[in-house]
């Protein structure tokens, strides 16, 4: 069974600065999508960046980024300029590749970001 | 606008009732689920319809029912409500089951 890990259950970073998070799974498969997912105190889970395993270059949008590793199976998420409203509970998440129950998300226990001023 | 919406976002009820929640999605998705996210934060699938069907039924007791009238809608109805119950319980949608998933904002179910 795949297995997702977030070593990191707190992070703190200050405005303006970057933090990475860290993630790590298990799996057989050679393909497969991973997932970063941010959960504000509002509890709306909102999908931030998303990887398919076959794609070498690293997933970016805007200020975020990947650093995949696939054979570490590590995924790693940094923030560059961080800002006030990045804080939140952060959920790395895998899926299989292919249909029926593969399309279930797998979820690591999160991680909680606080940005400081 | 809202893309996946969930009602009730709060639901307070006594252990032994039976209640639903409801889920909409306008994105022309598919693809439905429900998760389970408890109080420890850790979020676990349970269901998943495609295009009606049922294709996705995780170790759930079944006081747990999913209903799909249409491809738009999956509803959730738990029967004879207990404690262990109270979570928060998100729908999320994708447009096939290898597309990215979309959350709904999410309802707190309190079984006192």
């Amino acid at each position: 069974a795949q297995t997702v890990t977030q070593s990191q259950p707190e992070m703190s970073v200050q405005e303006a600065e970057t933090v990475t998070l860290s993630c790590t799974y298990d799996t057989s498969e050679s393909d497969y999508y991973l997932f970063w997912y941010k959960q504000p105190p509002s509890r709306q889970m909102i999908l931030v960046i998303r990887q398919e395993a076959y794609k070498q270059q690293n997933a970016t949008e805007n200020r975020f980024s990947v650093n995949f590793q696939k054979a570490a199976k590590s995924f790693s998420l940094k923030i560059s300029d961080s800002q006030l409203g990045d804080a939140a509970m952060y959920f790395c998440a895998y899926r299989r590749w292919g249909t029926g129950t593969a399309s279930k998300l797998t979820f690591g226990t999160g991680t909680r970001l606080q940005v400081t001023l | 606008d809202t893309a996946v919406s969930q009602t009730p976002k709060y639901l307070v009820t006594q252990m032994g009732n039976d209640k639903s929640i409801k889920c909409e999605q306008n994105l022309g998705h598919d693809t439905m689920y429900w998760y389970k996210q408890d109080s420890k934060k850790f979020l676990k699938i349970m269901f998943s319809y495609n295009n009606k069907e049922l294709i996705i039924n995780e170790t759930v007791p079944n006081r747990f029912s999913p209903k799909s009238p249409d491809k738009a809608h999956l509803n959730l109805h738990i029967n004879s409500l207990e404690l262990g119950d109270s979570a928060v319980y998100f729908c999320a949608s994708s447009h096939s089951v290898a597309d990215t998933q979309y959350f709904g904002p999410g309802t707190r179910l309190t079984v006192l």
